[in-house]
């Protein structure tokens, strides 16, 4: 059962536009998410985090917006820039459960110069 | 801050020999997690302490796989009897206990021939 959705495993945007990247939740008792960047051999890298009673948190060009009643959160990067190229992960989890962080499957950006 | 260290950055292993990977988290952080991930998919969970305690493993998790972590410092997991299927990215995460972020290392990359 997968409880963390990225249903795009791929997107592409032009330099300077803004990347919508999205992810769908099952658990209704997730109340922490984060989204986290990834390039080839490395570690996961922190990006930004939202806590389940905001709907927006904002950190320079990236911006999380998460709407409760729909399981859904996303991520906007404006403008996009080539460096930004990556594999983007959200993750999830309850701050009252066991701390056990659960990610999604990915999407892949490409920002195209 | 040092960051996530793990050892070693990679390993090839024939199948049906033992392995062990190394993690040393970020000094002050009580919460150690290992996550495993596979071509196209997410972090997948394995098992995570707090300080010295296991507190929650996998159900996916075989019994050749087994981490401790002894003094609640680094933390060590072991694959016996390695087969094919356990090649993978094994990643190894720390965070404070009030924290909300993962910080991940560079991760051990794993092929069983």
């Amino acid at each position: 059962d997968q409880q963390v959705k990225q249903n795009s495993p791929s997107l592409s945007v032009q330099e300077g536009r803004i990347s919508i990247l999205n992810c769908d939740y099952t658990n209704s008792m997730f109340d922490y998410f984060l989204w986290y960047k990834k390039y080839p051999a490395e570690g996961p890298t922190f990006l930004i985090s939202i806590s389940s009673i905001k709907d927006k948190n904002e950190d320079g060009r990236f911006t999380v917006f998460l709407n409760k009643s729909a399981k859904h959160l996303s991520l906007h990067i404006v403008p996009s820039q080539p460096g930004d190229s990556a594999v983007y992960f959200c993750a999830a989890y309850e701050t009252s459960g066991t701390y056990k962080y659960i990610f999604g499957t990915g999407t892949r950006l490409k920002v195209l110069a | 801050d040092t960051g996530v260290s793990q050892d070693p950055r990679h390993k090839i292993t024939k199948r049906g020999q033992n392995v062990t990977f190394r993690c040393d988290p970020i000094s002050e952080h009580n919460r150690l997690y290992w996550y495993r991930q596979t071509l196209g998919q997410g972090p997948e969970f394995l098992t995570y302490f707090q300080n010295e305690a296991q507190l929650e493993k996998s159900r996916l998790l075989s019994d050749r796989f087994s981490a401790e972590r002894p003094k609640g410092s680094f933390s060590t997991l072991e694959i016996q009897r390695t087969e094919q299927g356990d090649s993978a990215m094994y990643l190894c995460a720390s965070s404070l206990l009030s924290g909300e972020k993962l910080f991940f290392g560079s991760g051990t990359q794993l092929s069983v021939l």
